[in-house]
């Protein structure tokens, strides 16, 4: 059974630094897509970024890149530059490529606020 | 371009009474459709997905059912509702075939049960 796991429930970082979320998983499969999400109040889920798991190089997209090692199962997304509206809860998200294996298991999330 | 609608937005509904949550997407053909529940300040729980018309795979059974009568229509539904039903309820597809699978979801019903 494939896993993701969020150990951070809370975390908090001051405007314009820069803060690591972590997250691992779990899956026995070589093919696979990861994702972060975030979700603000108004509670959409909003795509964050990307990363194929046959890609060594690590996805960015603006002030969001991760840390992609897949030998060691992590995925880490780090907030460059940490703007208010960055406060949300993050999602990690894990779901394999071909196959029969359709299912999208989600992290617990963590609750990221950003203070002024 | 594609895009997934739900609907209702928000939902009161009493304890024992039915219901229909209903999800569809535009813009793309045979896609993987998915329902998730999540409770307030909690991570998502995922209730059913679906490979294809009439294929629902259930995660969680309990008094929910989910049905697909047509190729971008996906149907949650519940004959009697209990108080735990409350909860805010996504529904997200992704695109079978070539190019991968990104995940997207719709806006999400605001369900409570009294």
């Amino acid at each position: 059974a494939q896993t993701v796991t969020q150990s951070q429930p809370e975390m908090s970082v001051q405007e314009a630094e820069t803060v690591t979320l972590s997250c691992t998983y779990d899956t026995s499969e070589n093919n696979y897509y990861l994702f972060w999400y975030k979700q603000p109040p108004s509670r959409q889920m909003i795509l964050v970024i990307r990363q194929e798991a046959y890609k060594q190089q690590n996805a960015t997209e603006n002030r969001f890149s991760v840390n992609f090692q897949k030998a060691a199962k992590s995925f880490s997304l780090k907030i460059s530059d940490s703007q208010l509206g960055d406060t949300a809860m993050y999602f990690c998200a894990f779901i394999h490529s071909g196959g029969s294996n359709y299912k999208l298991t989600f992290g617990k999330g963590t609750l990221l606020t950003v203070n002024p | 371009s594609q895009t997934i609608h739900q609907w209702p937005a928000t939902l009161v509904q009493p304890v024992g009474s039915p219901l229909s949550l209903e999800c569809t997407v535009e813009g793309t053909s045979n896609p993987n459709l998915y329902w998730y529940r999540q409770a307030a300040g909690r991570g998502l729980q995922l209730l059913f997905y679906s490979v294809g018309i009439g294929q629902i795979s259930s995660e969680v059974p309990q008094n929910l059912s989910a049905s697909r009568p047509q190729d971008r229509q996906f149907i949650l539904s519940s004959k009697k509702l209990l108080l735990s039903d409350s909860g805010f309820y996504l529904c997200a597809w992704t695109a079978s075939g070539t190019g991968g699978p990104t995940p997207f979801f719709g806006p999400g019903t605001r369900l409570t049960v009294l």
